[in-house]
C-alpha cells in the first residue's frame, strides 16, 4: 500500500480483555517498530523487527505485551489482561533501512485503545 | 523514559510570523529528526539532520543541530495555519534506530 495501515483505528476494551492491535507496513520495508503515545507526550519504543526478527523488545512494559511478525510483513501486537494504564495510542512504523542505518520511519494513524 | 526535551511547550503566533522550537537531547546520537503530528493522526517526517552536519533546509524549514550542547531547533518561517500540529524531536543512536522522542511542541498559528 501507499503507507502504513493500522487498525483497528480505536479500540474500547474491558479491564483484562486481551487485544490485538495490527500493523500493515509499507511494501519491502525491512525494519518495522511499535510506539507507545499517552496522551500530551512524546512516542515511546516499545519493540523492533527487522524483517520476521525481534531484534529488540526493551520497551515492552510487561510480559502482558507481546508482538510478532511472523512473516516479515504484518505484524501484531497483542495485549493480554489489559489494564487502566494500558490506555494510549499504538503507533507502528516501518522504514527501509536495517538498524545502524539512517531510517526515517513511515508511521501510520496509530490505533487508539481506552480500557475501561 | 524519553532523551528529549521540547521548548517551548506551546507556542501560539500568528500567521506569517516565524516559529522556533528547541530541542535537548542527553546521550550522543546517530542522526536527530524532526516530525509533525496533526491531531489525531501519526507522525510525518520532516527533515533529517545527522551528527556531522551543523545546519539544514528544507522548503520554509531550517535545522540545526549543535552536538557539544547536545541541542537543536526547528525554525518554520512564514507560518500557515495548516502549519498548526505538535512537532516532536526524534534522536537515534549510533548503534541501532529506534527513535527516542522529546515531549513535543504544540504549535498554533492563528489566521
Amino acid at each position: 500500500g501507499a503507507g502504513v495501515s493500522q487498525s483497528p483505528r480505536y479500540k474500547v476494551a474491558k479491564r483484562g480483555q486481551d487485544v490485538a492491535l495490527r500493523c500493515d507496513p509499507i511494501s519491502g520495508h525491512v525494519s518495522l517498530f511499535w510506539y507507545q503515545q499517552a496522551l500530551g507526550q512524546g512516542p515511546e519504543f516499545l519493540t523492533y523487527f527487522q524483517n520476521e526478527a525481534q531484534l529488540d523488545k526493551s520497551g515492552l512494559p510487561s510480559d502482558r505485551f507481546f508482538a510478532e511478525r511472523p512473516e516479515g510483513s504484518v505484524s501484531t501486537l497483542k495485549i493480554q489482561r489489559t489494564q487502566q494504564e494500558d490506555s494510549a495510542v499504538y503507533l507502528c512504523a516501518s522504514s527501509l533501512y536495517r538498524a545502524g542505518g539512517w531510517g526515517i520511519q513511515y508511521f501510520g494513524a496509530g490505533t487508539r485503545l481506552s480500557v475501561l | 523514559s524519553q532523551q528529549g526535551e521540547e521548548d517551548p511547550q506551546a507556542l501560539s503566533i500568528q500567521e506569517g510570523e516565524n516559529a522556533t522550537m528547541n530541542c535537548s537531547y542527553k546521550t550522543s546520537i546517530n542522526n536527530l529528526q524532526w516530525y509533525r503530528q496533526n491531531s489525531g493522526r501519526g507522525l510525518v517526517h520532516l527533515i533529517l539532520i545527522r551528527s556531522n552536519e551543523r545546519e539544514k533546509h528544507s522548503g520554509r524549514l531550517r535545522v540545526t543541530l549543535d552536538t557539544s550542547k547536545k541541542s537543536s531547533s526547528l525554525l518554520i518561517t512564514a507560518s500557515r495555519a495548516a502549519d498548526t500540529a505538535s512537532y516532536f524531536c526524534a534522536t537515534d543512536r549510533e548503534y541501532g534506530n529506534k527513535l527516542v522522542f522529546g515531549a513535543g511542541t504544540i504549535l498554533r498559528v492563528k489566521s
